[in-house]
């Protein structure tokens, strides 16, 4: 996928566990982004960085932090997961003198 | 602020017949427009992008696109629909000063 892979592909956890979420590019792009996927809602942003250090929250962004220590990684961590964040969750990355987003192939999580 | 509409969450046509996905947006500023496609337990790729340019934008297997201002829409058009284009489609706007905003998404259903 251009570059932009996820981890992990699946991932089932219990109510009230930290998950993380791994993004890795290897395209040297300045923006990351982390969108969750579900049915009739399309895609909704949750967090996204515009540099090493520097993100900001979406339009869904209760109950998930992120980091970004490396402009390769952005990680994603649901602090104590709900079943509410039982989604799909993809990555994203963007480049300033592109114009449109290249996403990764997704992280089908599932809260219990 | 920007947002889009699509109209239809499910769309069916017959093989080979038109295909024509609703995209409405709306935006304070001129938009830039992209239509991605989502194939089962994949993540998005880019159809096509209307960038300033052209009306009318031609995308990857077949697909195309028209924007038009006074209607504010930017419809997905191929004129003989194949089963292989059974996926779900998603159209985005952009500034470019912003983040970009997904519609619902249509899921696109081929009938033999």
């Amino acid at each position: 996928d251009a570059g932009i892979t996820q981890s992990p592909r699946h991932k089932v956890t219990e109510t009230g566990t930290p998950v993380t979420l791994r993004c890795h590019q290897t395209e040297n792009h300045r923006y990351m982004y982390w969108y969750r996927q579900d049915p009739g809602h399309g895609l909704r942003l949750i967090h996204y960085s515009y540099g090493v250090k520097d993100t900001d929250k979406g339009e869904v962004s209760d109950g998930y932090s992120v980091s970004r220590s490396k402009t390769e990684d952005f990680l994603l961590t649901l602090e104590s997961a709900t079943s509410s964040q039982t989604s799909v969750y993809f990555c994203a990355i963007s480049d300033p003198n592109s114009d449109g987003y290249t996403f990764g192939s997704g992280t089908r999580l599932t809260v219990v | 602020a920007q947002s889009v509409t699509q109209l239809g969450s499910h769309v069916s046509v017959s093989e080979g017949a038109l295909v024509l996905l609703r995209c409405n947006y709306s935006s304070s500023v001129p938009p830039y427009l992209f239509w991605y496609v989502q194939y089962p337990n994949q993540g998005l790729q880019l159809l096509l992008k209307y960038t300033s340019a052209a009306t009318l934008v031609k995308g990857i297997n077949g697909f195309e696109a028209e924007f038009k201002k006074s209607e504010t829409s930017f419809h997905l058009t191929k004129p003989s629909a194949h089963m292989s284009d059974a996926a779900e489609y998603f159209c985005a706007v952009t500034n470019r000063d912003d983040n970009i905003f997904f519609g619902q998404g249509t899921r696109l259903h081929i009938l033999p």
